[in-house]
């Protein structure tokens, strides 16, 4: 049965700081794996997705790396900004590979 | 591109009494998740359709949830009679197919039973 632990809860860190967010997942026979972002009283929005054929995926500041073999990722965030103030989820597939299995999540706060 | 459309945005109600959520996932995505999200965790899966069909229902509570997509698109989960512990978000994703395809969030339904 796949299991997502997320760690720290909740980071606090000044503006201009890079920070890394951890996941790690139990069950490594994953296809890909996701990263959300979700906003108080939001839903989630896709910040990147990780095919199982890759090692790590970028979107302006955000960088996501995968490594099945030990069940872990990491969200990668540089030059953090009070906007980037949110709950980070990561997302991985059941062993059904149909359905997300989420943990949940880590709290992120800049300051200004 | 439209999102995921869901509604309404809030509701409260007393337990025992029902309530319907609505959701109209992304033009021509096949496949429809709704998720139920308690403060403090990550989503959890309720139930999933392909198109007009249920392909994980595990752990859906069917002695009180209820979910149909008729026509492959819209879908309606029901409640019916609440609790006070399914105070919660309840989540619509949509992906194209159930392989390999990111999922795409709705702005969710607060619920609060009293």
């Amino acid at each position: 049965k796949q299991e997502v632990t997320q760690i720290p809860a909740a980071l606090s860190v000044p503006e201009g700081e890079n920070l890394v967010l951890n996941c790690s997942f139990t069950d490594s026979a994953i296809y890909n794996l996701q990263w959300f972002r979700q906003d108080p009283g939001k839903g989630l929005t896709s910040l990147l997705l990780i095919q199982s054929s890759q090692r790590e995926q970028t979107s302006g500041r955000l960088n996501a790396s995968l490594d099945k073999s030990s069940g872990r990722s990491t969200l990668y965030i540089a030059a953090s900004q009070p906007g980037d103030s949110a709950t980070y989820l990561c997302a991985a597939p059941n062993q059904a590979g149909t359905a997300l299995i989420f943990g949940k999540g880590t709290t992120l706060s800049v300051s200004s | 591109e439209a999102g995921v459309a869901q509604s309404p945005r809030y509701k409260i109600i007393e337990k025992r009494q029902s309530v319907a959520f609505w959701c109209n996932p992304i033009s021509g995505h096949a496949t429809l998740y709704w998720y139920q999200q308690i403060l403090g965790q990550g989503p959890k899966l309720l139930i999933q359709f392909q198109n007009n069909g249920v392909v994980d229902d595990s752990q859906l509570p069917k002695d009180r949830f209820s979910a149909e997509r008729l026509k492959g698109v819209d879908s309606t989960l029901k409640i019916q009679p609440a609790k006070l512990e399914d105070s919660a978000v309840y989540l619509c994703a949509s992906s194209l197919t159930t392989d390999s395809y990111e999922q795409y969030f709705g702005p969710g339904t607060r619920l609060t039973v009293t």
